[in-house]
């Protein structure tokens, strides 16, 4: 069975510009999740999908970032100008249902200059 | 073995020793608790998992206690490997799974030959 796959794998970009973010999640996995891990930290939750709705984006900073799941498949986190600090690894995760073990990809790493 | 107290970002063991990764939690309605293992350039890999209606699970080469009463976690290593090292972080999910994992912060597992 094939893991979460996520791309691009590194990215470097200079601020103020656009950059996204995609994920597949593993088939039949209805619960996806986007977390954003900074330096020697645990991830931190941004967005949770249940199918295509997103159920909880409290901690998304919804001034410069945005996500979608259209078809409750793969998803997309856009950020819409990238400042410094958004400089992280950015890992998403799927369960089969939300309260269940959840799978993460292998996350993109970016770097803003 | 070696024992530690509560977290340390760095934790060094003999190969074929026991470890002992400590994480104290926070919020007393968690119920289910996850110990996750990420090498670098990786994302979080799943080991084990417990909920809040048991104090001990054990899988292969792997156990994990929970005290409830202090909110206390602690994931066991038997017999350390070269591929052991990576660095640990716990997870906690609120009552009933509902939302995304909070982390903790993580330890350094560093073997030793």
């Amino acid at each position: 069975e094939a893991g979460v796959v996520q791309s691009p794998r590194y990215k470097i970009i200079e601020k103020k510009q656009p950059v996204a973010f995609w994920c597949n999640p593993i088939s039949g996995h209805n619960t996806l999740y986007w977390y954003r891990q900074n330096l020697g930290q645990g991830p931190e939750l941004l967005i949770r999908y249940e199918n295509e709705e997103a159920v909880d984006d409290s901690q998304l900073p919804k001034d410069r970032f945005s996500a979608e799941r259209l078809k409750g498949v793969d998803s997309t986190l856009k950020i819409q100008p990238a400042e410094l600090g958004d400089s992280a690894v950015y890992l998403c995760a799927s369960s089969p249902q939300r309260g269940n073990e959840q799978f993460f990809g292998p996350g993109t790493r970016l770097t803003v200059l | 073995g070696e024992s530690v107290g509560l977290h340390l970002p760095t934790l060094s063991v003999q190969e074929g020793d026991n470890s002992i990764i400590n994480c104290a939690y926070s919020n007393s309605a968690s119920d289910y608790f996850i110990w996750y293992k990420q090498e670098s350039g990786k994302g979080p890999q799943f080991i084990i998992d417990i909920r809040s209606n048991m104090d001990k699970r054990q899988g292969q080469r792997v156990t994990v206690l929970l005290n409830k009463t202090v909110k206390h976690l602690s994931l066991q290593i038997a017999a350390t490997q070269p591929g052991d090292s990576a660095v640990y972080f716990c997870a906690e999910g609120p009552s009933g799974g509902a939302d995304g994992l909070t982390f903790g912060k993580g330890t350094h597992l560093i073997i030793q030959p």
